[in-house]
């Protein structure tokens, strides 16, 4: 079965740049979505088709796609920011939904 | 403003039955594909089933595939899911969630906050 692989952890201290990336074979043809979760609260989406922004979603937040990997960028990195971050795609036919493995935000 | 509430979770016994469902309000949801999404504890998410806006497609996980119906209800505002056979490997929090309007887009744009299903003997 299809999957995408992120990596579990990423820490970096407050102000600085955190780059979670999420690599699947099918990306270079179907669009990834980024999603942040809190502790005890759902998953909101955060970026969508690999590089837009919901509106309310702040600007520090953004998304890149290279070849089959598609990256999420916090600039600026706040405290507020510590969270679980899921990539999440399709296979090629959109019928069958996948998502990464997740990756804990640590904010030193 | 978009609201998903779910309902029906709780403690079932391994190879029992136990019914979720979705009250939506805000938006216009006969519009709208609509898709349960789970997360074991301390897991990540995992996709189970998603069903079309006029029930045309109905898309299932390997994993529940004929143990789980999805459905909905749209003159009621409401998606279900009928989970059978439950599995200890079925205890999650089962998130209701929106699907997101575009071609070739599958993406979840709202969700609500989760019913615990918790499958013990």
């Amino acid at each position: 079965s299809y999957e995408l692989s992120q990596p579990p952890s990423v820490s970096v201290s407050p102000g600085q740049t955190a780059r979670i990336t999420c690599s699947g074979d099918a990306l270079p043809k179907v669009y990834a979505y980024f999603y942040q979760q809190k502790p005890g609260q759902a998953p909101m989406l955060i970026i969508y088709k690999d590089t837009e922004r919901p509106s309310g979603i702040p600007e520090r937040f953004s998304g890149s796609s290279s070849g089959t990997t598609v990256t999420l960028t916090i600039s600026g990195v706040q405290a507020e920011d510590e969270a679980d971050y899921y990539c999440q795609s399709t296979d090629t036919t959109n019928t069958h939904v996948v998502f990464g493995g997740g990756t804990k935000l640590t904010v030193l | 403003e978009v609201q998903l509430v779910e309902s029906g979770g709780g403690l079932v016994k391994p190879g029992g039955s136990l019914r979720l469902s979705c009250a939506a309000s805000g938006f216009t949801f006969s519009s709208y594909s609509m898709t349960w999404v789970r997360q074991a504890p301390g897991k990540g998410l995992e996709w189970v089933s998603s069903i079309s806006s006029s029930n045309a497609f109905i898309f299932y996980a390997n994993s529940v595939k004929g143990r789980f119906t999805i459905s909905r209800d749209n003159a009621k505002n409401s998606l279900y899911l009928q989970m059978n056979s439950l599995r200890v490997e079925d205890t999650a929090v089962y998130y209701c969630a929106r699907e997101g309007i575009g071609v070739a887009e599958v993406y979840f744009d709202y969700w609500g906050q989760g019913s615990l299903v918790t499958v013990s003997s």
